[in-house]
C-alpha cells in the first residue's frame, strides 16, 4: 500500500508569489491534514479536509489556504509568499473519522522563500 | 500558547540505556496522546500512542506512561540502539463528536542521540 504522497518535494519561491503543494492520500482515507514545521515554530497544524470539506483549521493567516477533491486528494496553496513562509509543509492522512485513529505523515514539501 | 510542553530539548543515551522523553498538556479535553519519530529528510512516523483511560502502554522497546492528574505523559525507550537516534515528538489532541483526532498539537520535539 502507498504511503502519503507529496510533490513537489522541493520547490523555491520569490516573496510575493504563491505556491500550490500536492498530496495523495493513502488509497482508503478520507481525512487530509497539513502541517508546517520550521526549527522556530515547531509542528503547527493548518487545516483539515474530510470528504472535500475543511473540518479543521489552525491558526494562520487566510493567505493559506487548501481544498481537497472527491478524490481524497488536496492541495495546499500560499499567496503572497513571505520569507517567513520557509518551512517543510507536512500532509498527513487518516481513515474515516474515528477515535484515536493514526495518522500518516507524507515525507513533505520543502518551500524555501528567496 | 504552546499546550504542550516537551523536554529535554536534546537527549544523549549509551547504548543499551534507558532513554525517557517528559511532556505536559493543559487542556484537559486531550484523549489522544501519540508520540511520532522523525528522521532527517523524513515525515513523522507514530510510534505508540495511548488513551487518557489507562496508566501506560507498552510496543515492544517503546513504553508510554501516564499520569492523567498530573497531566503528563512520556516516552520510555528501553535498551536503546543507534538507530533510535531520531526526533521525537509528543502530541494531543482531541475528539470532535464522532470525528478523528486529525487536529495534533506537537510538542517541540527532542533530538535523541545514542551513542555506542
Amino acid at each position: 500500500k502507498a504511503g502519503v504522497t507529496q510533490t513537489p518535494r522541493y520547490l523555491i519561491k520569490t516573496r510575493g508569489q504563491q505556491v500550490t503543494l500536492s498530496c495523495s492520500p493513502i488509497s482508503g482515507h478520507r481525512s487530509v491534514s497539513w502541517y508546517q514545521q520550521t526549527p522556530g515554530q515547531g509542528l503547527q497544524f493548518l487545516f483539515e479536509y474530510f470528504s472535500e470539506t475543511q473540518r479543521n483549521k489552525g491558526n494562520f493567516p487566510g493567505r493559506f489556504s487548501g481544498r481537497q477533491f472527491s478524490n481524497s486528494r488536496s492541495e495546499m496553496n500560499v499567496s503572497t509568499l513571505e520569507l517567513g513562509d520557509s518551512a517543510l509543509y507536512l500532509c498527513a492522512s487518516s481513515s474515516q473519522g474515528g477515535f484515536g485513529n493514526t495518522i500518516y505523515f507524507g515525507e513533505g514539501s520543502w518551500l524555501t522563500v528567496v | 500558547q504552546q499546550q504542550v510542553k516537551q523536554s529535554p530539548q536534546s537527549l544523549i543515551v549509551q547504548k543499551g540505556g534507558i532513554s525517557i522523553i517528559n511532556c505536559a498538556y493543559e487542556n484537559t479535553a486531550f484523549d489522544y496522546f501519540p508520540w511520532y519519530q522523525q528522521f532527517p529528510g523524513k515525515g513523522p512516523a507514530l510510534l505508540i500512542a495511548i488513551r487518557p483511560d489507562v496508566s501506560e502502554k507498552k510496543e515492544g522497546r517503546f513504553t508510554i506512561s501516564f499520569n492523567k492528574s498530573a497531566k503528563q505523559f512520556s516516552l520510555h525507550i528501553m535498551d536503546s540502539q543507534p538507530g533510535d537516534s531520531a526526533t521525537y515528538f509528543c502530541a494531543a489532541s482531541y475528539s470532535i463528536s464522532n470525528f478523528g483526532n486529525e487536529k495534533l498539537t506537537f510538542g517541540t520535539g527532542t533530538r535523541l542521540t545514542i551513542i555506542p
